[in-house]
């Protein structure tokens, strides 16, 4: 069975600042794994996926992150953040063949200080 | 091109009652999968439908049910409502395997 759990639900940086957003994955299967974003009283919105290939991924708004098989990690960083940046942040993880399940962390509340 | 489309934006009904839920996916995407939303625990998978088939069902009670009809919108219902069901309900549609999500802006149900 497939898990993913994201450290911190509440992260706060500094405008300028790195941002690092942790999520650590579980599965039998090669992963298929996503970062998605939530702004308030919206939908989720694909940031980055990883399926197969390189293993830095580069996404929307300046977002990467590193598929690390062997930590079983795929953490979100951003070199500098951006007030824009406050929302909140899921990784999901899909990859069971023939399926369009995903499962979805508990999501992480980014706050962005002055 | 139409993004994905959830109506009502807002419903509020009590204990007891049953809701009905609607999503148009984005044309050209066969499947349609829902999530329940409530804080703390994230997202959680209710169903997955793919050319009016269920493929794909979370770990929810018989009172959570969905169908697909031919032109790939969906409607998830849930009958005898609780106070726990209260919580954002999003619709999400996708062209094929593993490729992005497009979700809705999503349901959001109250229950009194």
């Amino acid at each position: 069975a497939q898990s993913v759990t994201q450290l911190g639900s509440h992260v706060s940086v500094s405008e300028g600042a790195l941002v690092l957003l942790r999520c650590n994955y579980s599965s039998s299967v090669p992963p298929y794994l996503f970062w998605y974003v939530q702004y308030p009283n919206q939908g989720l919105q694909l940031l980055l996926k990883y399926t197969t290939g390189a293993t830095l991924v580069k996404g929307i708004n300046g977002f990467e992150a590193e598929f690390k098989k062997s930590e079983t990690s795929f953490h979100l960083t951003k070199p500098s953040a951006h007030m824009s940046d406050a929302a909140e942040y899921f990784c999901a993880v899909g990859g069971d063949s023939g399926t369009y399940k995903y499962i979805f962390g508990t999501g992480t509340r980014l706050k962005v200080l002055a | 091109k139409a993004g994905v489309t959830q109506t009502p934006r807002y419903l509020i009904k009590t204990r007891g009652q049953q809701v009905t839920l609607s999503c148009s996916p984005i044309s050209g995407h066969r499947s349609v999968s829902w999530y329940q939303q409530t804080p703390g625990q994230g997202l959680q998978f209710l169903f997955e439908y793919f050319s009016e088939t269920q493929r794909n069902k979370g770990n929810f009670p018989g009172r959570f049910s969905g169908r697909q009809f031919s032109n790939s919108r969906s409607e998830m219902n849930v009958s005898t409502l609780e106070l726990g069901d209260s919580a954002l309900y999003l619709c999400a549609s996708s062209f094929s395997t593993n490729e992005k999500l497009f979700f809705g802006s999503g349901t959001q149900l109250s229950v009194l």
